[in-house]
């Protein structure tokens, strides 16, 4: 069973939408999740995420985690087309040598 | 600029033939993974290094093999016990396992059967 799932799969909206994307998680010793962005090529790292209820934000985009419940969200206000990417979340738990947990990704793709 | 280079972008593998793939970084980061990425399979883990000369297996290493004789580098090789190998590679370091640094990643080497 996946520990770290995210939804949607994917997702098409039009430029200056906002979005949320969600990944929710199952771990018994929580170190920090990380959102990463995919384009073409490499995963680019946007966001560790350690403490509940505290937003970590640049420009477009944040993020925040929710430890209680188990999940975190990544918004993307006023979207581009150049948001277009697979959005990659990954758990890292305490224990696992600094080991990554990922989820399948979510597609999104902004239309002009 | 500090950065992970992987080589070669595209590879092509005979039946019955071993291929390496080359994983290098100027970041001097102690930790070092391989990832093998699938069409709506997200990232799992191959191998993963936390030191020079000592390497673990992730979560599917049948049909891949090691090394980390360098710090900088940490090659993979797929052998031909590797029956289904076409995917995107990914390799990725880190500063280590005490440090709770992301991961960066280099631009992944995508390998297909001839």
């Amino acid at each position: 069973e996946d520990k770290v799932v995210q939804s949607p799969l994917s997702l098409v909206v039009h430029e200056g939408d906002t979005v949320t994307l969600n990944c929710s998680y199952e771990v018994t010793n929580f170190r920090s999740l990380l959102w990463y962005k995919q384009e073409k090529k490499a995963p680019t790292f946007l966001f560790m995420l350690t403490s509940s209820g505290i937003e970590k934000k640049s420009g477009r985009l944040s993020s925040i985690l929710d430890k209680k419940e188990l999940f975190s969200i990544l918004n993307i206000t006023a979207t581009q087309t150049g948001d277009s990417a697979i959005y990659l979340c990954a758990m890292s738990e305490g224990g696992s040598q600094g080991n990554l947990i990922f989820g399948k990704g979510t597609k999104l793709s902004v239309k002009p | 600029d500090g950065g992970i280079t992987q080589s070669p972008k595209y590879l092509f593998r005979k039946e019955g033939q071993n291929v390496t793939l080359s994983c290098e970084q100027n970041l001097n980061h102690d930790a070092m993974y391989w990832y093998r990425q699938d069409p709506g399979q997200g990232l799992r883990l191959i191998y993963y290094s936390q030191i020079v000369n000592d390497f673990q297996k992730g979560d599917i290493a049948e049909g891949y093999s090691v090394s980390r004789e360098k710090k900088e580098s940490f090659p993979l090789t797929v052998t031909s016990a590797q029956k289904n190998p076409t995917a995107f590679y990914l390799c990725a370091s880190s500063r280590g396992k005490y440090s709770n640094q992301p991961q960066h990643f280099g631009d992944g080497t995508r390998l297909s059967i001839l």
